[in-house]
């Protein structure tokens, strides 16, 4: 059974860091590209950054760029994301998710964790 | 980028009713389409992949359309399990995927 559990939400202060976790079990981890999505409170959902199976490409939504940093340890079958320069409007429920990438479909996000929780305030 | 224009933001309706949700990509995306629902507390849900396929354990009362810019999701016999809100997502091109701004579906 696939399960992905996020770990690491907590509060924090504007300007702070944050490192979030997310610990992959029931799939080959290292075969699949991994995206983070966050949803703030009474918002909607937001992509917000994506890896490669071994790390060599990264994507990151606009609002995030140059603060994140996502990152993946296929040997620990954990996926990260490093929060630096944090501003309230980051406050949200942050989602891990798998991206099913198959020669016959596009891509798309199949299964997701239960979310961490990060505010953003002093 | 890519921008997704999602309609209509909210919708009223009964058990029974067939719900059409829209969403309108900025530019083609092919197929690249996915819908998702949403129930608070919960992680979101594939309801369809690549437009028009149903994930696998998802009733067949959902089913989506489209291509290129356009792209629909209709929910037909709506159950009381279905109220929720819905989001497209497209997954086209470079690597920066986009969210529509969602759909909640509340009852009449």
């Amino acid at each position: 059974e696939v399960q992905l559990v996020e770990s690491g939400g907590d509060l924090v202060q504007p300007g702070g860091s944050l490192r979030l976790s997310c610990a992959a079990s029931g799939f080959t981890f290292g075969s699949d590209w991994m995206t983070w999505v966050r949803q703030a409170p009474g918002k909607g959902l937001e992509w917000v950054a994506n890896i490669k199976q071994d790390g060599s490409e990264k994507y990151y939504a606009d609002s995030v760029k140059g603060r994140f940093t996502i990152s993946r340890d296929n040997a620990k079958n954990s996926l990260y994301l490093q929060m630096n320069s944090l501003r309230a409007e980051d406050t949200a429920v942050y989602y891990c998710a798998r991206d099913l990438w198959s020669s016959s479909s596009p891509p798309y996000l199949d299964y997701w964790g239960q979310g961490t929780l990060v505010t953003v305030s002093s | 980028d890519i921008q997704m224009t999602q309609s209509p933001s909210s919708l009223s309706a009964s058990v029974g009713d067939t719900v059409t949700i829209t969403c309108r990509a900025s530019q083609s995306i092919s197929n690249h389409l996915n819908w998702y629902q949403k129930k608070p507390g919960k992680a979101p849900k594939v309801l369809i992949y690549a437009a028009s396929s149903l994930q696998s354990g998802v009733p067949s009362r959902f089913s989506g359309s489209g291509s290129g810019t356009d792209f629909t999701l209709i929910i037909s016999s709506l159950q009381p399990e279905d109220f929720a809100t819905y989001y497209c997502l497209q997954t086209y091109g470079s690597l920066t995927w986009t969210f529509g701004q969602g759909t909640k579906v509340e009852i009449k």
